[in-house]
């Protein structure tokens, strides 16, 4: 079975903090992804990863930043955080050539800044 | 304009009725579509996934159907439960050059079984 685990479930944090969200999978997947997910709005893509080093803009990247150092491990940092950031935040690992295979999402994380 | 749209919004129904999920999607070029159920609190987990020659998948009680014509898929959920209670998420997939492509989410029908 496919295992991508997220480093926290539930987060709160202080405006202006440098946030870090990790995620972890086990199978060897080339693609990992970063999503918010906000009631009403559904999941929106923010960073995405094809290989080590390698990073690819989604469709709100705005006030993220990413790290890919290692092919199981990929790292959303919030690099100052806002209370507009607050949301939950879903992993996601595929196969290369992720519009065509199962994406497999982590538990997500429940980030909340005040 | 890419866009996955779904009905109803959110349902209710009791044990063991049976209920059908609706899904709309102006996608182009259509590569796949795919079903998750969400349960509160968790991250999606797939439920279904069609090419364009499939017209239906089944997964237990869920079963989807596919009409790449009119492009509109459906999900029947059969003898309902209280574990059914959950989001369900339709994501259509276009195919970008190359290797490319893109993942577009709907934004969910929530689905309360009652006892």
């Amino acid at each position: 079975d496919v295992k991508v685990t997220q480093s926290s479930r539930y987060l709160v944090k202080r405006t202006g903090e440098k946030v870090f969200l990790e995620c972890v999978q086990d199978m060897d997947h080339e693609n990992m992804f970063w999503y918010r997910q906000d009631p009403g709005l559904g999941l929106r893509l923010i960073y995405f990863s094809y290989d080590v080093k390698m990073k690819e803009k989604g469709d709100i990247p705005e006030g993220y930043s990413v790290s890919r150092e290692k092919k199981e491990r990929f790292s959303l940092i919030l690099e100052s955080a806002s209370t507009n950031q607050t949301s939950m935040y879903l992993c996601a690992s595929s196969l290369r050539g992720h519009f065509m295979y199962e994406q497999y999402f982590g538990p997500g994380t429940r980030l909340t800044v005040t | 304009k890419n866009q996955v749209e779904q009905s109803p919004q959110s349902l209710i129904i009791l044990e063991g009725k049976n209920c059908t999920l609706q899904c709309n999607y102006t996608v182009s070029p259509f590569s796949n579509l795919r079903w998750y159920k969400q349960d509160t609190g968790r991250g999606p987990v797939s439920l279904t996934i069609m090419t364009f020659s499939e017209n239906t998948k089944s997964n237990g009680r869920y079963t989807a159907t596919l009409d790449a014509d009119t492009k509109q898929s459906s999900l029947h959920i059969t003898a309902s439960q209280l574990s059914d209670s959950a989001s369900y998420i339709c994501v259509v997939s276009a195919h970008g050059s190359g290797n490319t492509g893109k993942l577009i989410f709907g934004q969910g029908t929530t689905l309360q079984v009652k006892p």
